[in-house]
């Protein structure tokens, strides 16, 4: 079993959606949460940042983190065109040996129609 | 501006052959990693450095070699003992102290 698995999608969604992308994990020890956007055949970039459990709001995107059942999500409101990406969850531990190391999701690739 | 700069965009390798990735930042960050990206795999973190002179095995170093002489630069090599080396590459790098990484655009090795 991987330790981060995410939904593989694809989804399509029309414009204006609300779109929800999710991933579960493990390993008890992650405390930061990311979400990076990935266009077609560009780098991925970071789009949301999140320590231990909560919510975070930044625009049109809400980064939820549960750490009791082990699962975070991303949420889009109003979805566009522009969004249309491939989205990919990654985490890293506090400390230790594994510092700064990210492990990601298999990434959900999303298209936004007209 | 700073970043993360990779070459080539696109490489072609022939059987047998070694080829070298280039991976350079202007960040001045401290630690970089070389990720392969495959078709429904992920990332998956080949090797990584948190200071120079000293790198340590990812998930899938096996076929692979890296080499940290200077903060700004960490090269890929990927050796013919890599049986499938199709795939997407990309750096990144992290400030220390910090979590989030910067990638660079990626450079796609198609073996020939």
């Amino acid at each position: 079993q991987k330790e981060v698995e995410q939904d593989p999608g694809p989804l399509s969604v029309p414009e204006g959606a609300i779109v929800s992308l999710n991933c579960t994990y493990s390993n008890s020890a992650f405390q930061y949460f990311m979400w990076y956007r990935q266009y077609s055949r560009k780098g991925p970039e970071l789009l949301m940042y999140t320590y231990s459990s909560g919510n975070k709001e930044d625009g049109r995107f809400t980064a939820q983190v549960d750490k009791s059942s082990k699962y975070i999500s991303l949420f889009i409101r109003d979805s566009q065109p522009s969004d249309s990406a491939t989205y990919l969850c990654a985490m890293s531990v506090a400390g230790g040996t594994s510092y700064g190391k990210l492990t990601f999701g298999q990434g959900t690739i999303l298209t936004v129609h007209p | 501006d700073g970043g993360i700069t990779q070459s080539p965009k696109y490489l072609f390798r022939k059987e047998g052959q070694n080829v070298t990735l280039s991976c350079e930042q202007n960040l001045n960050h401290d630690a970089m990693y070389w990720y392969r990206q495959d078709p429904g795999q992920g990332l998956r973190l080949i090797y990584y450095s948190q200071i120079v002179n000293d790198f340590q095995k990812g998930d899938i170093a096996e076929g692979y070699s890296v080499s940290r002489e200077k903060k700004e630069s960490f090269p890929l090599t990927v050796t013919s003992a890599q049986k499938n080396p199709t795939a997407f590459y990309l750096c990144a790098s992290r400030l220390q102290g910090g979590y989030g990484y910067t990638f660079g655009s990626g450079t796609r090795l198609t073996v020939v």
